[in-house]
């Protein structure tokens, strides 16, 4: 069946360093693809999506390419703050009928000062 | 604020009982789902609804889980007998009919505590 696997963490950063979360993904048809982001004490919320291949979603500073040819989704960002401390979920929608998202098991990313 | 909300937040309970879990969507949203997350996984999906209609049910983990969304709108997870396995966070999510796909909006969850 579809699923996701993305990087073990934790992930310790000092501020200012580039981040790299890997995240790949196994799929029978065309998925959507996204980022979660959890902060302390709150919900997961949306941080970027890609709809179909060589789509770059984009927010906060942070970005990932859809890349069907490596099935791949890796979150990147240039320079992270001690805000960005949280935990990341790559998840994916296998189609367009609004099913279910499949999540996968979550890094963990620290940011210190 | 008129999020997705979820009550209670916090549940304890002793093995064998009952607990009931309610989910209030954003209220314009249509689809409303139900994750399981047990501490360092992903958010495991349980079920979910389009209005008041139950599309996909097979995930949940046992007959001893269910969920009604009886008029569209909030919807409750039960879980009878519960056993100290069923120690997780429970998160609700909505999403609109006619959104772009995949864009859920979650609450903040329900930990459940089975002692």
């Amino acid at each position: 069946g579809d699923s996701v696997t993305q990087m073990e963490g934790p992930v310790t950063l000092s501020e200012e360093a580039f981040l790299t979360i890997n995240c790949t993904y196994t799929a029978t048809g065309y998925p959507s693809l996204f980022w979660y982001v959890q902060y302390p004490g709150e919900g997961l919320q949306l941080l970027l999506k890609a709809t179909k291949a060589d789509d770059k979603g984009s927010n906060k500073g942070f970005e990932a390419t859809y890349r069907k040819e490596t099935t791949s989704f890796h979150l990147e960002k240039g320079s992270v703050q001690v805000s960005d401390s949280a935990v990341y979920f790559c998840a994916l929608s296998p189609d367009q009928a609004g099913t279910a998202l499949i999540f996968g098991k979550g890094t963990t990313l620290s940011v210190s000062s | 604020d008129t999020g997705v909300s979820q009550n209670p937040r916090h549940k304890i309970t002793k093995r064998g009982q009952n607990v009931t879990f309610r989910c209030d969507p954003i209220s314009e949203h249509n689809r409303l789902y139900w994750y399981r997350q047990t501490l360092g996984q992903g958010p495991e999906f349980l079920t979910y609804f389009q209005n008041e209609a139950q599309l996909e049910k097979s995930r949940l983990l046992s007959d001893r889980f269910s969920a009604e969304r009886p008029k569209g709108s909030f919807s409750t997870l039960e879980i009878q007998r519960t056993e100290q396995g069923d120690s997780a966070m429970y998160l609700c999510a909505s999403s609109p009919r006619t959104g772009e796909t995949g864009e859920l909006f979650f609450g903040e969850g329900s930990r459940l505590t089975v002692l």
